[in-house]
């Protein structure tokens, strides 16, 4: 079975620039998460879709972020414009329930985000 | 709100030894907790799961117990090895739709 899959691996920009990353979560997981994680912190959560719709999106700095997943598969996380605090590992999950006590999220090898 | 604390950060041991890792938060209410091994430069491999109806659970070398009461959890890796070196996460929250994560304990396990 694949993984969890994210694209590009590694991406450098200059700040103002945009930027955007790419999610494919495994095959059937309903629920798919954006977190990031900052050097020497865990991962925390920025967006929670449930198919294609947000579930939680309460830390997500909408004046500047943006996330999508429009056929509630795929999904887009998009910066701009992106500050050198953003600079940070972005990691995508997926978790084939939404509810009750069962089921591990799986996490992607994240994209490493470096802001100069 | 849920915190996550991990203690310790950080941990070097010669190869062989047993290892408790720490957990501690804030809300008892915890619905599960995960325990995660993040290598440098990868994204997270899950370990363990305990639901909240559940004490413990164990995989191989690794057991991982949870006391809601006392807002704790431990790792336990017994006989460790050089490939054990990582760095390991407690995560938790109500549900499965909010995982709150500690900052983790980074591991070395020398020869």
């Amino acid at each position: 079975e694949a993984g969890v899959a994210q694209s590009p691996r590694y991406k450098i920009i200059e700040k103002r620039q945009s930027v955007a990353f790419w999610c494919n979560p495994i095959s059937g997981h309903a629920t798919l998460y954006w977190y990031q994680q900052i050097l020497g912190q865990g991962p925390k959560l920025l967006i929670q879709f449930q198919n294609n719709g947000v579930v939680d999106d309460s830390q997500l700095p909408k004046d500047r972020f943006s996330a999508e997943r429009l056929k509630g598969v795929d999904s887009t996380l998009k910066i701009q414009p992106a500050k050198l605090e953003d600079s940070a590992v972005y990691l995508c999950a997926s978790r084939i329930s939404s509810g009750g006590s069962r089921g591990e999220q799986f996490f992607g090898p994240g994209t490493r985000l470096t802001v100069l | 709100k849920q915190e996550v604390t991990q203690i310790p950060a950080a941990l070097s041991v010669p190869e062989g030894e047993n290892l408790v890792l720490n957990c501690s938060f804030t809300d008892s209410a915890i619905y599960n907790l995960q325990w995660f091994r993040q290598d440098p430069g990868k994204g997270l491999t899950s370990l363990l799961l305990i639901q909240s109806s559940q004490r413990e659970q164990t995989s191989g070398r690794l057991n991982a117990s949870l006391d809601k009461s006392s807002g704790r959890s431990t790792l336990y890796i017994a006989a460790s090895q050089p490939g054990d070196s990582a760095t390991y996460l407690c995560a938790g929250g109500r549900g499965y739709n909010k995982l709150i994560f500690g900052a983790g304990t980074r591991l070395a396990v020398h020869p």
